[in-house]
């Protein structure tokens, strides 16, 4: 079974840089062709997607977010992550990763708030 | 950028009702599109993709059909354990979801 972990910290200071990371298990981040997602929800919100890597690396990213954000793959450590920066209050959300087409598995999420 | 209309917002139904959602895309997206339950301070499920096929597990009675621009959603029986957000998502170009539909008992 594939499970996605969400770690980094919970408080990020406005115009810092956002840091999390995703630690896949049950599969092997670089094998077959997955695609290995970020999306994230304010509360009270719909989701959105912010972006993916595949697993040999490629990347594409939301329009809205291509300027401020970064996703980069370990496959040493099976783990990709999210780079967002200058972040403000309106960054404040739960962030998942997922993989896939299809985000058949998802990480439990975690929160990451904007504040000074 | 591909947008995603979905309808309604929210609905109310009784329990045995049949209850149906829509998805329409800015432009054609073949069958690349997705349907996903949320509960609570939970991750979404994936329950329907590309379109119309059941995700494992999934009961048979969600369903879903279309293709091009025009998608439907549907729970042919609602349960009390449906009450739960419901999205759409393409991933013909890049991704994107749907607004979401609330979906509660009446």
């Amino acid at each position: 079974q594939v499970h996605l972990q969400e770690s980094g910290p919970g408080l990020v200071k406005p115009s810092q840089t956002l840091s999390l990371t995703c630690t896949v298990s049950g599969d092997s981040i670089s094998s077959g062709f997955f695609y290995w997602n970020w999306i994230r929800q304010p509360a009270g919100k719909g989701l959105e997607w912010i972006g993916r890597i595949s697993s040999s690396g490629i990347t594409n990213y939301s329009p809205s977010l291509r300027s401020r954000v970064t996703i980069l793959v370990d496959t040493s450590r099976s783990q990709f992550s999210l780079k967002l920066s200058s972040v403000t209050a309106a960054d404040t959300a739960v962030y998942y990763c997922a993989r896939g087409l299809e985000f058949n598995f998802w990480g439990q999420g975690t929160l990451v708030t904007v504040s000074s | 950028d591909i947008q995603m209309t979905q309808s309604p917002s929210s609905l109310s139904a009784s329990v045995g009702d049949r209850v149906t959602i829509t998805c329409q895309a800015s432009r054609d997206i073949s069958n690349y599109l997705n349907w996903y339950q949320q509960k609570p301070g939970k991750a979404p499920k994936l329950l329907i993709y590309d379109a119309s096929n059941l995700g494992r597990g999934v009961p048979s009675r969600f369903s879903g059909s279309g293709s091009g621009t025009d998608f439907t959603f549907s729970i042919s029986i609602l349960q009390p354990e449906d009450v739960a957000t419901y999205y759409c998502q393409q991933y013909d170009n890049l991704v994107t979801f749907g607004g979401g539909t609330k979906v509660e008992i009446k």
